[in-house]
């Protein structure tokens, strides 16, 4: 079964300083990864995104996010965060191998950058 | 402006009053589907629609039906709304190809 694991709630960041968010992941074929944005009373906005190739993907923003296949992982990254930064971060997965139409989201983690 | 654009956004109605969440989205996918938001859960799949002949269940879909009958639009339907689907809703579409999805504004519903 497909899962999406995101260990913390919230990940507190000074601004200036480089920001990871934590994504874990498991399916059973190969993966297509994704992370959204969701700031206060929006809809969720698309960072960027795995589906092959280069295991270090670049998206909107500055963000990264870099595809491990041995430690099933896919964390989001920004060399330099910003207080605009802050809001709600979503991690999603879809199992490429079996065709599947579903997304799975993990439970967000709430990023604070202090000033 | 490529968008899917939900309605109503915030919504306030008592149990067992009928009530649709429309969705519609402008760039014409073929898949839509439809989560709900709630704190500690993440996003859950209700149902989601590959084409205007397919439509299948999510994860949650007790409580809620969709209709598909033309491709732009969605639909949710709760025939008797309950305290427990009180939530924050999204429909979202998708193009071709393993891509990403495209959200729209979300509902806010409060079931009293």
């Amino acid at each position: 079964a497909q899962s999406v694991a995101q260990p913390e709630d919230q990940v507190n960041v000074a601004e200036g300083n480089p920001l990871t968010v934590k994504c874990t992941y498991s399916v059973s074929g190969n993966p297509y990864l994704f992370w959204y944005v969701q700031y206060p009373n929006r809809g969720l906005q698309f960072l960027l995104k795995y589906i092959t190739g280069d295991n270090l993907v670049k998206g909107s923003y500055g963000f990264e996010a870099e595809f491990n296949k041995s430690q099933t992982s896919f964390h989001l990254k920004k060399p330099s965060a910003l207080v605009s930064d802050s809001a709600l971060y979503f991690c999603a997965v879809r199992d490429g191998w079996t065709g599947t139409y579903k997304y799975i989201f993990g439970t967000g983690t709430r990023l604070k950058v202090l000033a | 402006e490529a968008q899917v654009t939900q309605n109503p956004r915030y919504l306030i109605t008592v149990t067992g009053k009928k009530l649709t969440v429309t969705c519609s989205q402008n760039m014409n996918h073929e898949y839509m589907s439809w989560y709900r938001q709630d704190p500690g859960l993440g996003l859950r799949q209700i149902y989601y629609s590959m084409n205007v002949e397919v439509t299948d269940k999510g994860d949650v879909p007790e409580g809620y039906k969709v209709s598909r009958k033309e491709k732009r639009n969605f639909p949710l339907i709760l025939e008797s709304p309950s305290p427990n689907q009180t939530s924050l809703y999204f429909c979202a579409s998708r193009g071709e190809g393993p891509g990403e999805l495209f959200f729209g504004e979300g509902s806010r519903l409060t079931v009293l």
